[in-house]
């Protein structure tokens, strides 16, 4: 069964800071690696998704890495801004299924 | 496209009531799912449809929930009886299935609180 982790829980920056979530998951046969926005009391945004035969991919200043031998991806957000505070959450994805991670709430300090 | 559409956005009701939440999804695509979200637990699947059949619905807690889908435009999710412990916000989604990875879309999701 899949499990997805993400870490840490919560994050804090200033204002302009370059800075990286992580999220790892334990089986590495997936179909594709997704990170969803979500925003307090609404539903998520996907922002990126990396197939399971990418390595990344980028959406403005949003990078997302995918390394299947590690369990691992990774979402680089460059130079932060206080709107992208929200919860991001990746989701590993079998033939339908997606396995969600709890999510990282970021703060960005204006 | 208005994406996919929830209702109600907020439902407050008393344990031993029956609770129905609907769902349209984003015209053309052919699978619907259903989540709830905790605290607790995070996001978890309840129930997945492709072309409106019911494909997994091992995520479904318990008897007292039922899915339907009797159109590609309309979905619901019922709880019967209702209990405090069903308290969570529940997220409709959908996607084109074509085998290989595409995004899923969510709704605005029904935040449900059971007294």
């Amino acid at each position: 069964k899949q499990e997805v982790t993400q870490i840490p829980a919560a994050l804090s920056v200033p204002e302009g800071e370059n800075l990286v979530l992580n999220c790892s998951f334990t089986d590495s046969a997936i179909y594709n690696l997704q990170w969803f926005r979500q925003d307090p009391g609404k539903g998520l945004t996907s922002l990126l998704l990396i197939q399971s035969s990418q390595r990344e991919q980028t959406s403005g200043r949003l990078n997302a890495s995918l390394d299947k031998s590690s369990g691992r991806s990774t979402l680089y957000i460059a130079a932060s801004q206080p709107g992208d505070s929200a919860t991001y959450l990746c989701a590993g994805a079998g033939s339908y299924q997606l396995t969600f991670g709890k999510g990282t709430k970021l703060s960005v300090i204006p | 496209d208005a994406g996919v559409i929830q209702s109600p956005r907020h439902e407050v009701t008393e344990m031993g009531q029956e609770v129905t939440l609907r769902c349209k999804p984003i015209s053309g695509h052919n699978s619907l799912f259903w989540y709830r979200q905790t605290m607790m637990r995070g996001l978890e699947l309840l129930i997945y449809f492709n072309n409106n059949v019911p494909i997994d619905d091992s995520g479904m807690p318990e008897d007292r929930f039922s899915a339907k889908m009797p159109n590609a435009s309309f979905s619901t999710l019922k709880i019967q009886p209702s209990e405090p412990r069903d308290s969570a916000v529940y997220f409709c989604a959908s996607s084109f299935h074509s085998g290989e990875g595409e995004k899923l879309f969510f709704g605005s999701g029904t935040q449900l609180s059971v007294l």
